[in-house]
Order: C-alpha cells, then structure tokens, then sequence
C-alpha cells in the first residue's frame, strides 16, 4: 500500500463544477503540499499545509492531522485548471513523499 | 514568498552525452536541496538529497555515479547526468528547505519547476 493515496485517480467534469481531490495518508508528517503539474510537466506549488484550511483565489485545501487525510476543492472550475494535481506529504525525517497524481479534465 | 528557479526547464541531449541541472534557491539560503525524478504516469520519487557543503545522500537503487550531485553553495545545487541514455529520459525536479523560516512557519519546502530530458 502506497504510503500517500490520492482519489481520484483520474476526473473529468464540465466546466463550473466543484471539484474535490482526495489524499489520504499513512505516516507521521510535519506538512502536506498540494501541486499543480502541466502537461508540459511544469510544477507548480499551490498550497502548503500543516493543520486547518488554507484558501487561494479558487483554490481551497484541508488537512485534518487525526484522520490523516487532506482534500483540495477547486470552485467554478475552468478548462485551464486542467492539470495533474499531486499531494505530497513532509515525512518527519524531511523526505517528501508523493501520491501518484490525479488527474483533471475539464470540459468547456 | 520562497522562489525555487531550475534550469533549464527542457533539455534534449545525444546518448553519451552529459546534462547539468540547476537548482537554485533564489531569495533564500537552502542547506538542504532534495532530488526527485518522474517516470511518465507514476509519482515523483526521491533520488537522492544535496547537503551544502557535503556529500549527497542516494536513495536506494540510484547510481551516485550516474547521477553527480554538487551543492556547492547555500543558494545552489546541481544535478549532473552522465553518459546519458535512452532511458534516463525523465522529468527531474528539485526542492530547497528554506530553514531560516522553519521555527517561524512551519516545514518550508519550495520546488522548481521541472527539467524535462529526453536523450536520444
């Protein structure tokens, strides 16, 4: 089992639509960072978490420590927010680990 | 905030050739400079990671002598792929702790944005 687990793994939505991105994980972390990559492969960093909410334009992020799982939530999403977004998780021995992406589609 | 600059973003190279990767830490002094790489539909992993100053730390399974690391000064690590292959065609990506901040805010870690290469 994947030590960070993003759901889901794949998501296409029309335009407009709330958008909810998952990440669930298994280990002690000291903070959760949420990422935009292009399909150039360019990333970009969105958010960095360590408890409560954080909140970017359209961009929303959640952590809850106790249950180990983070959401991030896109509102009136558009065509260019069409990306891979990647949760990664602080390991308390400062490695990075990342979730295997997910990616979003969406349609004009 | 933090700005984390690599380059070059793409890079296409002959098979034997060698490739240089920056990562620099443009506003902040980074001891520590991590390495990861991403194979295409899979997550980032770790390759290894730069101490300024010191050896790099290699994960598991990557050749240090494929991949040279050198983290000469606190604003600049760089990633030397040698006698490049086919197969080492990946994005590469680094991140920098900005530990000046870390008592104030928390864990920072700050990425570039990417180098993709392609060896042919």
């Amino acid at each position: 089992k994947n030590e960070v687990e993003q759901s889901p793994q794949n998501l296409t939505a029309q335009e407009g639509e709330f958008i909810t991105i998952n990440c669930s994980y298994s280990v002690g972390i000291s903070a959760l960072h949420w990422l935009q990559q292009h399909p150039g492969g360019g990333i970009v960093s969105l958010f960095m978490l360590s408890s409560g909410k954080k909140k970017h334009g359209r961009l929303i992020a959640t952590i809850n420590i106790q249950e180990k799982h983070s959401s991030l939530h896109i509102t009136a999403s558009h065509p260019r927010d069409s990306a891979v977004y990647i949760c990664a998780v602080r390991h308390r021995d400062d490695k990075i680990i990342f979730g295997k992406g997910t990616r979003l589609h969406i349609l004009p | 905030g933090a700005v984390v600059s690599q380059h070059p973003s793409r890079v296409i190279c002959k098979s034997g050739t060698s490739v240089k990767i920056e990562c620099r830490s443009l506003d902040f002094q980074a001891t520590t400079m991590f390495w990861y790489r991403q194979f295409p539909k899979q997550s980032l992993m770790l390759m290894a990671t730069s101490n300024e100053g010191s050896k790099a730390t290699y994960e598991q399974g990557v050749e240090k002598d494929k991949f040279l690391i050198n983290h000469a000064s606190l604003t600049l690590s760089t990633l030397t792929v040698t006698s490049a292959h086919p197969e080492d065609s990946s994005f590469y990506i680094c991140s920098a702790d900005d530990y000046g901040n870390r008592l104030i805010r928390g864990t920072e870690a700050f990425f570039g944005q990417g180098t993709r290469l392609t060896v042919v």
